[in-house]
């Protein structure tokens, strides 16, 4: 079954540490995505990647960094700079070619600093 | 500044009557354009998506109008079901971003 993994589903920590959340793709998809769900809020934009060394920040990169040395795989990771790291998390993938091609979500993780 | 925006934060309808959700935008560069649906703690499911060369596009019991003269896009579920009670996130690309709206939250009555 092809699909896009996330986890772990649910991560707890304390203010002042760097967490990493991981994504991995078997859909053989060139471009990734990271988004954080606010209540009330849509999908923001952290970082994307459009190919394997390659990533771009998006609309709220401060505080986030990532890393594109596969191409299955697009960890996420939450640095103490981060100002208000408690949210919902979602990694996503495209195939090439697009523009006219749907994003595909992870479940999702839920970060939980205190 | 939001580029996709829902103005309807949640919508209620009776099972077996038409549900519209309705999506509008601001960046005429954008050419396609996506529903998605999602429940609590999960992430999007993609439901129904439409290129900008065309205003309509149909699968089974949903149907996603496009009116790029008003930067308009509306979703029909008809009929609308139990199960389709969730949030929907209207989306759109300009072929190197997606941009979301904030979300409707749809709760279909039995």
């Amino acid at each position: 079954d092809g699909g896009i993994t996330q986890s772990p589903k649910y991560l707890f920590r304390k203010e002042g540490q760097n967490v990493t959340l991981s994504c991995e793709q078997n859909l053989n998809h060139d471009a990734m995505y990271w988004y954080r769900q606010d209540p009330g809020q849509g999908l923001r934009l952290i970082y994307y990647s459009q190919i394997v060394n390659d990533f771009q920040k998006g609309d709220i990169a401060e505080g986030y960094s990532v890393s594109r040395e596969k191409k299955e795989s697009f960890p996420l990771t939450v640095t103490s700079a981060q100002k208000n790291p408690t949210a919902f998390y979602l990694c996503a993938s495209s195939a090439p070619g697009q523009g006219a091609s749907p994003l595909h979500f992870g479940n999702g993780t839920r970060l939980t600093v205190t | 500044d939001q580029q996709v925006k829902q103005n309807s934060p949640s919508l209620s309808v009776q099972e077996g009557r038409i549900s519209i959700l309705n999506c509008d935008y601001t960046n005429s560069m954008f050419d396609y354009f996506l529903w998605y649906k999602k429940y609590p703690a999960e992430g999007p499911t993609f439901l129904i998506s439409i290129s900008s060369i065309k205003d309509k596009n149909e699968d089974g019991r949903f149907t996603v109008f496009l009116n790029k003269s008003a930067k308009h896009l509306s979703l029909h579920i008809v009929p609308s079901q139990p199960g389709d009670s969730a949030v929907y996130f209207c989306a759109a690309s300009d072929g190197n971003q997606f941009y979301f709206g904030t979300g409707t939250s749809l709760t279909v009555i039995p």
